[in-house]
């Protein structure tokens, strides 16, 4: 198993514009959870999914959305992106919700210029 | 508020000497605590959690009640152990992670 997937590996934006990453979680696993990783910070928790469903969300602003497909994986969605959400975007699997061990993916690296 | 403490951001020791990475917590209720190690250019992975109880690469980590910690140790540290380590905690119902901001551990030869 390859474990969790994200792509791109690298975006580069500009102020304005809306991007859309891609995660594909462990075969088995039902629950997506997304988190951002400014530098030198933490990650900080934006959604998790599970079974289709929005079960949590971070204090992040409505331009950020989500959603989980029938074969579980997600997309993340970031409209009118400001310079601030330059970032690393971490997606997360785990085979249910709550307390499971959490695996994530590498990471994508978005730049908004 | 819910939050996660770990007071030093970076930790250097000689390889063999033990190490102690520190981490504190804040939350209203039983929390789940967890160590997220991030090696060079790999991914970030699980090190271990408090209901395992188990040693990871050596590594241990004790939860304090009573004190709201989770500190992580290893008696004789490694050149391999240098990473990024983070300390988090989840509750029950959401399965939102809460991290620390990391420290640094680096070992040197």
């Amino acid at each position: 198993d390859a474990g969790v997937t994200q792509s791109p590996t690298h975006l580069i934006k500009t102020r304005g514009q809306q991007v859309t990453l891609r995660c594909s979680p462990i075969s088995g696993h039902k629950s997506v959870s997304w988190y951002q990783q400014v530098l030198g910070q933490g990650p900080q928790f934006i959604f998790q999914y599970y079974e289709k469903e929005e079960r949590g969300r971070g204090n992040f602003p409505d331009r950020f959305s989500a959603r989980q497909f029938p074969n579980y994986s997600s997309e993340l969605n970031v409209n009118a992106l400001l310079l601030g959400d330059s970032a690393l975007y971490l997606c997360a699997s785990s085979l249910v919700r709550g307390r499971d061990t959490q695996y994530f993916g590498p990471g994508t690296r978005l730049t908004v210029l | 508020a819910q939050r996660v403490t770990q007071p030093e951001k970076l930790l250097s020791v000689f390889k063999g000497a033990p190490v102690e990475l520190k981490c504190n917590y804040s939350y209203s209720g039983s929390p789940e605590l967890f160590w997220y190690v991030q090696y060079s250019r790999q991914r970030l992975q699980l090190l271990l959690r408090h209901i395992s109880r188990e040693s990871i690469k050596g590594f241990t980590a004790d939860l304090n009640k009573g004190e709201t910690s989770f500190h992580l140790k290893k008696p004789f540290a490694q050149e391999e152990d240098s990473a990024m380590y983070y300390c988090a905690l989840t509750s029950s119902n959401t399965g939102k992670l809460i991290f620390g901001q990391g420290t640094t551990l680096q070992v040197k030869p």
